[in-house]
């Protein structure tokens, strides 16, 4: 099956300073891939999608200047928590699809990365 | 805005009991996705649904899109404590291409 792969897995840093997260499509190429973020026992929200060669879209409310998404290969899309400060802590989750098709096809999901700003 | 609410929100069984969760859409879906998360980690696919009407199992899980492809129900026969997790529904979000947009989730115990 396909496998994508997220690290960190937890990271704790001070307010103030930034965060990259990295994540992987491993036997996959995956031209879009999806960040979201889940707060203890809530739902998943998808914050921005990252587009290969090109700019990530970004959901309302999300601020993109705060969280940079680059996604410079068909493997790879990083996001940077830029001055983080203790509201930014969060699951921080990358998925991507195997299949390019407009039709929906099922997300794999990273491990995800918790992040603790202090 | 689009919403996909769940419900129960949580959901405690002993095992050995049935379990079913309810997914409903504000819009209309041209599919619906079923994933599980267990405790401190990631989403897991489980199944797509398309037809409108349409009825899945997998072993002891059966998965169910409405009619009017606004609800699906997830529902799970004689519960196992490996069923433990937040079972969540997910749809097309309008105008989203392949974006998805995830339901309230139901966190699933399950008790010997």
């Amino acid at each position: 099956g396909a496998v994508v792969s997220q690290h960190p897995s937890w990271v704790i840093c001070k307010s103030g300073t930034s965060v990259k997260i990295e994540c992987r499509s491993l036997d996959f190429q995956a031209t879009t891939m999806f960040w979201y973020r889940q707060f203890p026992k809530q739902s998943l929200m998808l914050m921005a999608t990252s587009n290969e060669g090109s700019k990530a879209t970004y959901e309302q409310g999300v601020e993109k200047d705060k969280f940079l998404i680059n996604h410079a290969s068909l493997t790879l899309s990083t996001l940077t928590v830029t001055s983080a400060h203790p509201e930014d802590s969060s699951f921080y989750i990358c998925s991507a699809s195997r299949s390019t098709s407009s039709y929906n096809s099922p997300l794999h999901f990273g491990n995800g990365t918790r992040l603790t700003v202090t | 805005g689009q919403q996909v609410m769940q419900i129960p929100q949580y959901q405690h069984v002993q095992e050995g009991e049935d379990f079913t969760t309810y997914c409903n859409s504000s819009t209309t879906l041209s599919n619906i996705q079923w994933y599980k998360q267990r405790p401190g980690g990631h989403p897991v696919f489980l199944i797509q649904l398309v037809k409108s009407g349409e009825v899945k199992k997998q072993k002891r899980l059966t998965f169910q899109f409405g009619e009017a492809k606004k609800n699906s129900s997830l529902h799970i026969t004689a519960t196992q404590t490996t069923d433990v997790g937040t079972y969540f529904c997910a749809g097309p979000l309008t105008g989203g291409g392949n974006k998805l947009t995830f339901g309230t989730g139901t966190q699933l115990k399950v008790e010997l």
